[in-house]
């Protein structure tokens, strides 16, 4: 089945260090890959996507880039903020079917000023 | 006011007890999401809906049923709630222009003594 692997966390940086957040997944398609955040006490927001390989998205700082030949879409920043603690989970959905999301167990980034 | 509200945020019940979360949404998708969320374990999908006649099972929706009374709403039950089913539910909804993306609400936090 498809499934979504990332690294275990807690990640801890100190302010304006370079984050990579790493995820791979296996599916039986073509999937759109996305990654999430989850802030305290909140629900999860989606914080970019990519369609198709090689894409890269983007949104407040973060990027990561849909590579179909590593199976990889990593999650980096350069320079962290306090802000961005959270949780982030990596996520694929295909183009078929009921289209749910398949997450990854989440990652907690905890940033330190 | 937010587009996806889950009541309630917090709740407590005891072994044996049936329970409701209720999910409602102004954005005016059809499809509709149950989610569970587990410490490592990411969030895994209950129940989906693509409309108020389309119900279909997720991979652990044992244990829960579901009803969508409106486009609006759509309503997650635990029959009889066992210790296990404590988690943090979530409740997602996804629109047809952009199909990629879903949209979350805050959560609904439920521990079962």
């Amino acid at each position: 089945g498809d499934s979504v692997t990332q690294m275990e966390g807690p990640v801890t940086l100190s302010e304006e260090a370079f984050l990579t957040i790493n995820c791979t997944y296996t599916a039986t398609g073509y999937p759109s890959l996305f990654w999430y955040v989850q802030y305290p006490g909140e629900g999860l927001q989606l914080l970019l996507k990519a369609t198709k390989a090689d894409d890269k998205g983007s949104n407040k700082g973060f990027e990561a880039t849909y590579r179909k030949e590593t199976t990889s879409f990593h999650l980096e920043k350069g320079s962290v903020q306090v802000s961005d603690s959270a949780v982030y989970f990596c996520a694929l959905i295909l183009d078929t079917g009921r289209r749910a999301l398949t997450f990854g167990s989440g990652t907690r980034l905890q940033v330190q000023p | 006011d937010a587009d996806v509200t889950q009541t309630p945020r917090n709740r407590i019940t005891k072994t044996g007890k049936r329970i409701m979360l209720e999910c409602s949404q102004t954005k005016g998708h059809d499809r509709m999401y149950w989610y569970r969320q587990d410490p490592g374990l990411g969030l895994r999908l209950i129940y989906y809906s693509f409309d108020v006649k389309d119900i279909n099972k997720g991979e652990i929706s044992d244990g829960y049923s579901v009803s969508r009374q409106a486009q609006a709403k759509f309503s997650l039950s635990l029959e009889s709630a066992i210790p296990n089913q404590t988690a943090l539910y979530f409740c997602a909804t996804r629109g047809d222009r952009d199909r990629e993306t879903q949209y979350f609400g805050p959560g609904t936090r439920l521990l079962v003594l």
